[in-house]
């Protein structure tokens, strides 16, 4: 089973910040916060990745609360190619394989011209 | 540098007939996982392969099974189809490192009629 929680769905304005949260109470201090997305009819992608501190990269923010118990991915400027099903998992490291992916529902998000 | 690929993108078969899907990892990446992905649902992990071993499986039954070639394509296979098979199948390739991301390919299409 996912160990996390994500809302059913939400919606932004393009051009506006999209803020994706996500609770994984039961994180275990070995696990990463992992988030990917899932345009239509693809495959999912990697967006980022995160221990304990915040991340920034080209596609997205990742900001962790202290105790890690929950996560929020800022989308800075949402466009209308931003709208898909966004994956919150934890997955541990584990040295070579073994390293599958749990994946949830997710949640939907809508961006509105 | 070349993306996963599968193939085919689609196919159609009968309940009880057997299935081969084909997968091309990414290049430099010795480990590549398999997932279902049912309609509306996340993608489940079926199981993966590194280094031309199985290595974690997830809940499957055994008519699902899958090699990996010396050149770290795969193959997925599966026996006797039913028609709660009918799913996207989705494979991922990955190079194990700290903390990894595994790169999806778009995934093949079966329906099971």
């Amino acid at each position: 089973d996912a160990k996390t929680t994500q809302p059913t769905s939400m919606d932004c304005a393009e051009g506006r910040a999209a803020n994706l949260p996500c609770n994984h109470s039961t994180i275990s201090g070995n696990e990463y916060v992992y988030w990917y997305r899932q345009i239509h009819s693809q495959g999912p992608q990697y967006i980022i990745h995160g221990l304990k501190n915040n991340e920034t990269n080209e596609m997205a923010s990742l900001i962790i609360t202290e105790d890690r118990k929950s996560s929020t991915l800022i989308l800075p400027h949402a466009t209308l190619r931003d709208t898909a099903v966004y994956y919150c998992i934890v997955q541990a490291y584990i040295t070579g394989a073994n390293s599958k992916l749990t994946f949830g529902k997710g949640i939907t998000l809508s961006v509105r011209p | 540098e070349t993306g996963v690929t599968q193939s085919p993108t689609h196919l159609i078969k009968t309940r009880g007939q057997q299935v081969t899907l084909r997968c091309s990892s990414q290049s430099g990446h010795n480990t590549v996982s398999w997932y279902q992905q049912a309609l509306g649902q996340g993608p489940q992990f079926i199981f993966q392969y590194y280094r031309e071993e199985e290595n974690g499986r997830g809940n499957f039954p055994p008519r699902f099974s899958g090699l990996q070639f010396p050149n770290y394509s795969s193959e997925l296979n599966v026996n006797a189809l039913e028609l709660d098979d009918s799913a996207l199948y989705l494979c991922a390739s990955s190079f194990p490192g700290p903390t990894y991301e595994q790169y999806f390919g778009p995934g093949t299409r079966l329906t099971v009629t």
